[in-house]
C-alpha cells in the first residue's frame, strides 16, 4: 500500500525542538522529492521547504531558515522535519507530501500524497 | 497575507456549477503552473488539479481548471454534496522563492 505515515502528537514548551518523521511505503522512495506543509488552526497551509530523499539535497523557507532542517534516511524510507526556537505560532499540524510523477515525468510542486499529519502544540 | 488570493466561499444546489477563481500576479501565476488541492474536514490536502488543469489521477471530470495571465480557476460541474470542502489554489513563487497556498474558498452545496 503506497503510503506515508507520520509519528505521534507532539506538545513542547516555547523555545523546545520537535523532530517528525514520514515514513515512506509501497513506492520507490528515492525517486520523488518529499515536501514539508504545515497548517496552523484554521489558516490555510504553508509550505516549508523539500528534500531529496536520495542525495540529501533541501530548500528551505526563507521564512524558516535558520530554525528548520531536513533529513532522509534510505534505509528506512523515512525522512525528518527539525524545527527548533519553537513559539506559540508553530502550533500546527504538519504534513509530509511527495511530489507527483507521472512515467518520469515529475510536477515538482504538485503532491499526490500526503502523511495523515503530526499535531505539534507549542504551550507554556 | 497569501499571494493568491481566492473568494472566501462558493455554494450551489446538487447538480449546479460552481467556478472558483484564484487572482496572482507576474511571479507566481504569471509564470508558473498552478495546482488545486481539496480539503475535507479534519483530512489532509487531496490533490485535484495539477499543471493548471491537468486532473489528479482518479478525480472526476466534474472538476476542471484553466489559467489566464496572473489568474486561474477551479470550475465543478454537477455539484454534489460531497463537494463540501475548503479548495485551494497554489503556485510556485519566483520572487520570494515559496511555493505559496491561496486563501482558500469553502464550498458549501445548499
Amino acid at each position: 500500500q503506497v503510503q506515508l505515515v507520520q509519528s505521534g502528537a507532539e506538545v513542547k514548551k516555547p523555545g523546545a525542538s520537535v523532530r517528525i518523521s514520514c515514513k515512506a511505503s509501497g513506492y520507490s522512495f528515492t525517486e520523488n522529492f518529499m515536501h514539508w506543509v504545515r497548517q496552523a488552526p484554521g489558516q490555510g497551509p504553508e509550505w516549508m521547504g523539500l528534500i531529496n530523499p536520495s542525495a540529501g539535497g533541501t530548500n528551505y523557507a526563507q521564512k524558516f531558515h535558520g530554525r528548520v532542517s531536513m533529513s532522509s534516511d534510505t534505509s528506512t524510507s523515512t525522512v525528518h522535519l527539525e524545527l527548533t526556537g519553537l513559539r506559540s505560532d508553530d502550533t500546527a499540524v504538519y504534513y509530509c507530501a511527495r511530489i507527483y510523477c507521472d512515467r518520469g515525468d515529475c510536477f515538482t510542486h504538485a503532491f499526490d500524497l500526503w502523511g495523515q499529519g503530526t499535531m505539534v502544540t507549542v504551550s507554556s | 497575507q497569501s499571494l493568491l488570493t481566492q473568494t472566501p466561499s462558493a455554494s450551489g444546489p446538487p447538480g449546479q456549477r460552481v467556478t472558483i477563481s484564484c487572482s496572482g500576479s507576474r511571479s507566481n501565476i504569471g509564470q508558473n503552473t498552478v495546482n488545486w488541492y481539496q480539503q475535507l474536514p479534519g483530512a489532509a490536502p487531496k490533490l485535484l488539479i495539477y499543471s493548471n488543469s491537468r486532473r489528479s489521477s482518479g478525480v472526476p471530470d466534474r472538476f476542471s481548471g484553466s489559467k489566464s495571465g496572473t489568474s486561474a480557476s477551479l470550475a465543478i460541474s454537477g455539484l454534489q454534496s460531497e463537494d463540501e470542502a475548503d479548495y485551494y489554489c497554489a503556485a510556485w513563487d519566483d520572487n520570494l522563492r515559496i511555493y505559496v497556498f491561496g486563501t482558500g474558498t469553502t464550498v458549501t452545496v445548499l
